[in-house]
């Protein structure tokens, strides 16, 4: 149980367009996801925190209007980053928490590796 | 603001060996938790153990198990016979416990340690 899926694992964009990436709880209802970065050889830093149904809580230093993220079901956040450049290549991972399950623990998503050229 | 701090970039054993990661952090809060997390090369993160820090017993599951002593702010993790599956990335965490009452619930991540197992 507690499986997180995020789609697609491994995306190429051009420099200016827009690229969504789904993460989904599959067994679970996610009341809270959070949306982490990570560069290589470094550690996970969160972008977002997004509960159903109202707007994600950005963490400091991270575009709004950038990334934007969307938690419509309790199922399904997604994330898109908007205008995409080339430092915007990362690896993207998605946890999500059900609150009637476990009181502390995030279940992750296999991530999603953008590469902007 | 809370702070984890990892002070080993990388560590190696050799297999059927014990290693032990170290793991500090810095918070002004009581009542949290503690977690290891693994990230082998698939990326996949992965929660090794985690301890409540108003728990005085050090967690334990299966061959890992920690040192935590809350009042040194230090939280390590032993991995006892190690296995060639255990090569991976090891992030140390940290997590108010109580979030809606001026906490985060967000996870706080060190900078990790890169542990190679030798056979």
């Amino acid at each position: 149980g507690a499986v997180v899926s995020q789609h697609p694992s491994w995306v190429i964009c051009k420099s200016g367009t827009s690229v969504k990436i789904e993460c989904r709880s599959l067994d679970f209802q996610a009341t809270t996801m959070f949306w982490y970065r990570q560069f290589p050889k470094q550690s996970l830093m969160l972008m977002a925190t997004s509960n159903e149904g109202s707007k994600a809580t950005y963490e400091q230093g991270v575009e709004k209007d950038k990334f934007l993220i969307n938690h419509a079901s309790l199922t399904l956040s997604t994330l898109t980053v908007t205008s995409a450049h080339p430092e915007d290549s990362s690896f993207y991972i998605c946890s999500a928490r059900d609150f009637g399950r476990s009181l502390y623990e995030q279940y992750f998503g296999p991530g999603t590796r953008l590469t902007v050229t | 603001a809370q702070t984890v701090t990892q002070s080993q970039p990388e560590m190696s054993v050799q297999e059927a060996e014990t290693v032990t990661l170290s793991c500090t952090y810095d918070t002004s809060e009581s009542d949290y938790y503690l977690f290891w997390y693994k990230q082998p090369p698939s990326r996949q993160m992965i929660l090794v153990i985690r301890q409540e820090a108003y728990k005085q017993q050090n967690a334990t599951e299966n061959r890992f198990s920690v040192n935590f002593q809350k009042a040194a702010k230090s939280f390590s993790l032993k991995i006892s016979d190690s296995q060639l599956g255990d090569a991976a990335m090891y992030f140390c965490a940290y997590r108010s416990a109580h979030p809606t009452q001026g906490g985060s619930e967000k996870l706080v991540f060190g900078k990790g340690t890169k542990l190679t197992v030798n056979p």
